[in-house]
């Protein structure tokens, strides 16, 4: 099945460091979307972004929807310990009236104190 | 609201039984859908619903039954466990219409292993 290219597949940095991640697909998506897994937790959405070359910030996370629609990146700015978990891009379109989401294989996030 | 609600947490199963993982949501969403998480695979689509009465399967559907009799729940069926299916299941619900997007609210999932 389809899935998305994401990476890297896991960074270790340090507290206040920056975060930069992406992910590309062969396909055109809709919709791009970014969430956050926590331990023993489902996903949670951070961003969504609706239109190509469109920026979006969410406190210190800033996401760019990409001019092709086949990419997207999010940025961490000033990390954290709580910024600790996966990270997830999703591509989103609909099929015969359902919404059908494609996840990257997610980037996992270590930080040093 | 509880949100998504799923059951059980963990399970051991033996292969060759089977069982059903509960999937509940209190915010009237139409669309209802499971997931399964593997490491280094992101979640992939099993089945979904649009409706009550109607279901679709996904991108894995294979060794997996649904039904959707309310709009309240959505259990997910495993009809004759393999160690392949084990895996982290997640169940998501969300509002549905027209062509809009709309977010997807994620139960806590249910860790499953299959010996």
């Amino acid at each position: 099945g389809q899935q998305l290219n994401q990476s890297p597949q896991s960074m270790f940095i340090q507290e206040g460091e920056d975060v930069s991640m992406n992910c590309t697909s062969s396909s055109i998506f809709n919709t791009w979307l970014w969430y956050k897994q926590e331990p023993g937790e489902g996903p949670v959405l951070l961003i969504a972004l609706y239109k190509a070359g469109e920026l979006t910030s969410n406190g210190r996370l800033t996401a760019q929807f990409g001019i092709t629609r086949k990419d997207s990146f999010l940025n961490i700015s000033a990390s954290i310990p709580s910024d600790v978990g996966i990270y997830f891009c999703a591509g989103h379109r609909r099929v015969q009236g359902a919404q059908k989401l494609v996840f990257g294989q997610g980037t996992r996030l270590t930080i040093n104190p | 609201n509880a949100g998504v609600t799923q059951t059980p947490k963990f399970q051991v199963l033996k292969t060759g039984q089977s069982m059903t993982l509960q999937c509940a949501q209190d915010m009237n969403h139409e669309y209802m859908s499971w997931y399964r998480q593997d490491p280094g695979m992101g979640l992939r689509l099993i089945h979904y619903s649009v409706g009550a009465g109607i279901t679709d399967q996904g991108e894995v559907p294979n060794g997996y039954n649904v039904s959707r009799s309310t709009t309240e729940d959505f259990p997910l069926r495993l009809l004759s466990a393999a160690p392949s299916q084990t895996s982290v299941y997640f169940c998501a619900s969300s509002y549905s219409s027209g062509t809009s997007f709309y977010e997807q609210f994620f139960g806590p999932g249910t860790r499953l292993t299959v010996l």
